[in-house]
């Protein structure tokens, strides 16, 4: 069973870089995909990008300019950061794995969830 | 890209069917069959319930169902149970490994 944790701080300041890490145990890392996903609080599910294992990257055309994932393969975990956050930016955010084209291309493992909130 | 439209909420008795829509265009829904659905009870985590349009993952009740048809899929939950009270999300590949998600339906069991 593949089990996803996400990290990192809860609170975030204005104009900083949010930083959260996801962590995935129980299954392969290495051959699969692994997206960043938010929610902001009472509203739907934005995609904010993937990184497969090798570190090849695919990010939502609306965020693209602010967003880097990154990934360590030694420590089965991937990175999200988000530079020049405003409130906008507060939400859930999840990390999922995400199946290939030839599985169908949908997210079928989630973290739990890390709730970040920009605020001085 | 807007996000796809679904309804704001649907409802049912126990027992009885509610159906989903989800509206797109011909650059996601209606153009890909990777159509998938989640169920998000309240501060959980989203649920795999369907993908590429019909597909149950294991351990899914075959209670839920999903089709589509041009640039509109729905979801279709058969014989209503109480802890099926919760949020649903459509999403789809919209090209260029891009993926798009619906506004979500609160769905209530009456």
């Amino acid at each position: 069973q593949v089990q996803l944790q996400e990290s990192g701080p809860g609170l975030v300041k204005p104009s900083e870089t949010l930083s959260l890490t996801c962590t995935v145990s129980g299954g392969s890392f290495s051959g699969d995909y692994w997206s960043w996903i938010r929610q902001p609080p009472g509203r739907g599910l934005e995609w904010i990008g993937f990184i497969y294992y090798t570190g090849s990257t695919n990010y939502n055309p609306s965020l693209k300019s602010r967003v880097t994932i990154s990934v360590d393969t030694s420590k089965n975990q991937f990175t999200l950061m988000l530079s020049s956050v405003t409130a906008a930016d507060t939400a859930v955010y999840y990390c999922a794995r995400t199946l290939p084209m030839v599985r169908g291309r949908a997210f079928d493992y989630w973290g739990q969830g890390n709730l970040v909130t920009v605020s001085s | 890209q807007s996000a796809l439209t679904q309804p704001p909420s649907a409802s049912g008795s126990p027992g009885q069917s509610v159906t989903i829509s989800c509206t797109g265009t011909s650059s996601d829904v209606g153009g890909y069959n990777y159509v998938s659905w989640y169920q998000q009870h309240p501060g959980k985590a989203p649920k795999l319930m369907i993908y590429e349009v019909n597909k149950r993952p294991s351990g899914v009740p075959d209670r839920f169902s999903g089709s589509k048809s041009g640039n509109t899929a729905s979801l279709t939950v058969s014989g209503l149970q109480a802890d099926d009270e919760a949020d649903y999300y459509c999403s789809s590949y919209a090209g260029s490994i891009f993926y798009i998600f619906g506004t979500g339906t609160k769905v209530t069991v009456l």
